[in-house]
């Protein structure tokens, strides 16, 4: 198993649209996940921790599920400006550094 | 907020040159980390630092190495470069404990 599989999308929708990225990954013990926001040929920034209970942010919601080892971001009513990579990320085996997946692309069109 | 500079956005060096990418953070941040992100492929760690002098091999270290002489300057060295180094290269640095990384703005690297 890859330590993290997104789908690379791109996932096209309209605005005001309701959509999902879904992300597994392989190290059971890890603590720590994020979702990541990665504009094109800018540097990633952190969009949001996401915790065994489920985190919410406005539009965004994260949800971790450690039986099936999976987090997930759902972004309601989306924007123009939410066109982006959205990068899956959590911490490797000796807690050490993060693991990065390859990103979904989102892109939102009027 | 944290602030990562790296000290150049595009670099393009020869085949054989030794490169030297600077990344400097002003929150006194234990921890530094280099990536290299190229398409297909996502972001692979190279090189990351928890302190002063001390230094560890990430997934990719090979044809690489880092110095870390000061706590806010974190340095990524091509000892020979290639151009199958050719990559944009990410700083990013954090604070002990699990928390998320600032990145860098990236330095576009172009071996010819």
């Amino acid at each position: 198993r890859k330590e993290v599989e997104q789908d690379p999308g791109p996932f096209n929708v309209p605005e005001g649209a309701t959509v999902a990225f879904n992300c597994t990954y392989s190290n059971s013990a890890s603590q720590s996940f994020f979702w990541y926001r990665q504009d094109c040929r800018k540097e990633p920034k952190l969009l949001m921790s996401v915790y065994s209970s489920g985190n919410e942010d406005g539009r965004f919601t994260a949800q971790l599920n450690r039986a099936s080892q999976y987090i997930s971001l759902l972004i309601r009513d989306s924007k123009l400006s939410d066109s982006a990579t959205y990068l899956c990320v959590y911490h490797n085996q000796a807690g050490t550094a993060l693991i990065f997946g390859k990103g979904t692309t989102l892109s939102v069109s009027s | 907020d944290v602030k990562v500079t790296q000290s150049s956005r595009y670099l393009v060096k020869r085949t054989g040159e030794k490169v030297f990418l600077e990344c400097v953070q002003d929150m006194d941040h234990e921890n530094m980390f280099w990536y290299r992100q190229d398409p297909g492929l996502g972001l692979r760690l190279i090189y990351f630092s928890y302190d002063v002098k001390m230094k560890e091999k990430g997934d990719i270290p090979e044809g690489y190495s880092v110095s870390r002489e000061k706590k806010e300057r974190f340095s990524l060295i091509l000892e020979s470069a290639s151009t199958n180094q050719t990559s944009m290269y990410l700083c990013a640095t954090t604070e002990q404990g699990n928390y998320g990384y600032t990145f860098g703005s990236g330095t576009r690297l172009t071996v010819v």
